[in-house]
């Protein structure tokens, strides 16, 4: 099956500057991305998502990258304000999993403690 | 934006009663909704996959009969814990989407703790 693996799993940046998290997976078949912010007591949040089709994709100061041959992507957030301080997932959906009905295929990295330091 | 919407949003009981937490699609019809549950600091676990009008698909490991689910309309899927026990205490979050093409969106998750 999938695995997905996230680093780094805490990530202490100062105010304003900008923090990268990364991800990787193993499924070639896997075509969908997502990326999740969770704050302290709270579902899971979707910040941003790519799919296979494209490189990159921006939302104000988020963006995501996603490198096919290498089978990795990456969160970028930047001017970093406190905020944004919360767990962020990456997950990715193997359209082959998807498609054989039962789970839906959304394999979550371990998570990344964004910490914003004032 | 599509909007899910999870009660209670924690409860407490005690060991060997049952709780059911609910999970309804609050602008959208989902025919499948999905239940994780998340231990602290760790990342989420999918459950079971609740299907409309059909039975959930369980993942390995997560005994069907200790975690009831129904999905008995379009927008409502429920996860009833039965005979709870303290091991069972953990945040429980379901997530739907409109359709297979569009993101996925989790509720705000149920503590439950068992005494």
């Amino acid at each position: 099956g999938e695995n997905v693996e996230q680093h780094p799993s805490t990530l202490s940046v100062q105010e304003g500057d900008s923090a990268v998290i990364k991800c990787t997976y193993s499924d070639s078949a896997s075509n969908y991305f997502p990326w999740y912010k969770q704050e302290l007591g709270k579902g899971p949040q979707l910040i941003i998502d790519i799919r296979s089709n494209v490189g990159e994709k921006k939302d104000q100061r988020i963006a995501v990258t996603l490198n096919k041959t290498a089978k990795h992507f990456s969160l970028h957030i930047t001017e970093t304000q406190p905020e944004d301080s919360a767990v962020y997932f990456c997950a990715a959906i193997s359209n082959r999993k998807y498609s054989g009905g039962g789970a839906d295929g959304l394999t979550f990295g371990k998570g990344t403690h964004l910490i914003i330091q004032p | 934006g599509a909007v899910v919407s999870q009660h209670p949003s924690w409860v407490i009981c005690k060991s060997g009663t049952s709780v059911k937490i609910e999970c309804r699609s609050l602008d959208f019809q989902a025919t499948t909704m999905f239940w994780y549950r998340q231990f602290p600091k760790q990342s989420l676990m999918l459950m079971a996959t609740s299907n409309e009008g059909s039975k959930a698909t369980y993942e390995q490991g997560v005994e069907k009969d200790k975690f009831l689910i129904n999905h008995a309309s379009l927008t409502l899927s429920t996860l009833t814990v039965t005979s709870a026990h303290p091991e069972d205490s953990s945040f429980y979050i379901c997530s739907a989407n409109e359709d297979r093409n569009s993101p996925l969106h989790f509720g705000n998750g149920t503590r439950l703790t068992v005494t």
